[in-house]
């Protein structure tokens, strides 16, 4: 089976800071896929990596994706209330059945004003 | 364009009822999935379908019923609701192709009392 492991679960943090999200696994993935997800909502992707080494920018946010395709990272700077919400990760391919995706167990993300 | 959409959103039923959920996508993507989100549990894969009239069970189907007899809809039935299937429950859909990425619908929160 599987596992995306991420870290930390909560992240509380004052407005203005910069924060990292972490997304480990010990199986190499074809993807990596970034969601965010508002309460009410359901998860809206943000970014998909698929090149090992692979930096992508979305304005504060940063992605890596590492370069044994095992693992990823969510950088967020100068941090906005607008940023909070439920972050996660998902690997594609790499043994799950086609199509389907594995998702970690998500970092739930609050800014303070 | 409508994209992915849920009903109902809200759901209360009591123990022991059918109830079913309905996703329909705008996209004619071939692959769709049910997921159900519990705190601590993150998102847990019901079952997902690769096509019409293909489907198969993903991590947690028990008690659940699905079918897909149109490539736009893709129902969850409870046949007996529990109150361990209190949850919220997500939509998803995809191309099947490329890199797995999946386009969520806004969720169905159903309690069973």
């Amino acid at each position: 089976t599987q596992l995306l492991e991420q870290s930390p679960q909560f992240l509380s943090i004052q407005e203005g800071e910069n924060l990292t999200v972490y997304c480990n696994s010990s199986s190499v993935f074809s993807s990596l896929q970034w969601y965010r997800q508002e309460p009410g909502e359901g998860p809206v992707l943000l970014v998909t990596v698929v090149t090992g080494g692979e930096v992508k920018k979305l304005k504060r946010l940063t992605f890596q994706f590492g370069d044994a395709r095992k693992d990823s990272s969510l950088h967020i700077t100068a941090a906005q209330p607008g940023d909070t919400g439920l972050y996660l990760c998902a690997g594609g391919g790499g043994g799950t059945s086609y199509g389907k995706l594995t998702f970690g167990q998500g970092t739930i993300l609050t800014v303070h004003p | 364009d409508a994209g992915i959409t849920q009903s109902p959103r809200y759901k209360i039923t009591e123990t022991g009822r059918q109830v079913t959920l309905m996703c329909h996508q705008t996209w004619s993507h071939s692959y769709m999935f049910w997921y159900r989100q519990d705190l601590g549990h993150g998102l847990r894969l019901i079952y997902y379908s690769a096509a019409a009239d293909i489907t198969d069970k993903g991590e947690v189907p028990d008690g659940y019923v699905v079918s897909r007899s149109k490539t736009e809809n893709f129902p969850l039935t409870l046949e007996s609701a529990t109150r361990s299937q209190t949850s919220v429950y997500f939509c998803a859909s995809s191309e099947g192709r490329g890199w797995y990425e999946q386009y969520f619908g806004p969720g169905t929160r159903l309690t069973v009392t």
